[in-house]
């Protein structure tokens, strides 16, 4: 069974630009997991979508969206990006949700100058 | 406000020896508890979890303490092998409409020859 994948793995982006990562879960999974990983705050949790719906959603601003398709592919949007968003962006998919066992993907490092 | 603790950044222990990783909570609602472990350049792997109905769970080498009086749980891993050289998220969730699941910042375990 493939794992989970990330494109692109790394991003480099200016202050005020928006940016759009994606994630392909593991086959059959319906649950896509956001999280935002840095130095300072570690593991943050974004939001979830399970069957292309939102159902949970971390403390961050608006700016950052997401979204999920019928094959359960997610994307995630970042707009009107800040030198604080630099970070590692990792998704994670599971069968039923965020308590069930999650599978990582390699994460997305983006750098905003 | 950082619901989930793990106040040792980093931890390094013989192999062979034990390694205790500690998180300590605030939040009574937490009904479920993870651990993660991440090596440099990948996405976390999920470890072991433990429900707030139990006080202990074992998977081989890794067993996860939880005393829910004192908020605090542990992973201890026995015996400790120089391939368990990580970093240790401990994670946490409860069951609710605005539920998300909360990581702790790390601790970074060095298993030493």
């Amino acid at each position: 069974k493939a794992g989970v994948t990330q494109t692109p793995r790394y991003l480099i982006k200016t202050r005020g630009q928006q940016v759009t990562l994606s994630c392909s879960p593991i086959s059959g999974h319906r649950s896509v997991s956001w999280y935002q990983q840095t130095p300072g705050q570690g593991l943050q949790f974004l939001f979830e979508y399970f069957s292309e719906t939102q159902r949970n959603k971390g403390n961050f601003p608006g700016r950052f969206s997401g979204r999920q398709f019928s094959n359960s592919r997610s994307e995630m949007n970042v707009s009107t990006l800040e030198l604080g968003d630099s970070a590692l962006y990792l998704c994670a998919s599971s069968s039923r949700g965020v308590a069930d066992t999650q599978y990582f993907g390699p994460g997305t490092r983006l750098t905003v100058l | 406000d950082q619901q989930v603790k793990q106040n040792s950044p980093s931890l390094s222990v013989q192999e062979g020896r034990i390694s205790i990783l500690n998180c300590d909570y605030t939040n009574s609602m937490f009904d479920y508890f993870l651990w993660y472990k991440k090596y440099p350049a990948e996405g976390p792997t999920f470890l072991i979890s433990i429900s707030s109905i139990k006080d202990k769970n074992e998977d081989g080498r890794f067993t996860v303490f939880l005393n829910k009086s004192a908020k605090h749980l542990s992973l201890h891993i026995v015996p400790s092998q120089p391939g368990d050289s990580a970093v240790y998220f401990c994670a946490a969730w409860y069951t609710g409409t605005a539920s998300k699941l909360t990581f702790g910042t790390g601790t970074r375990l060095q298993v030493t020859l």
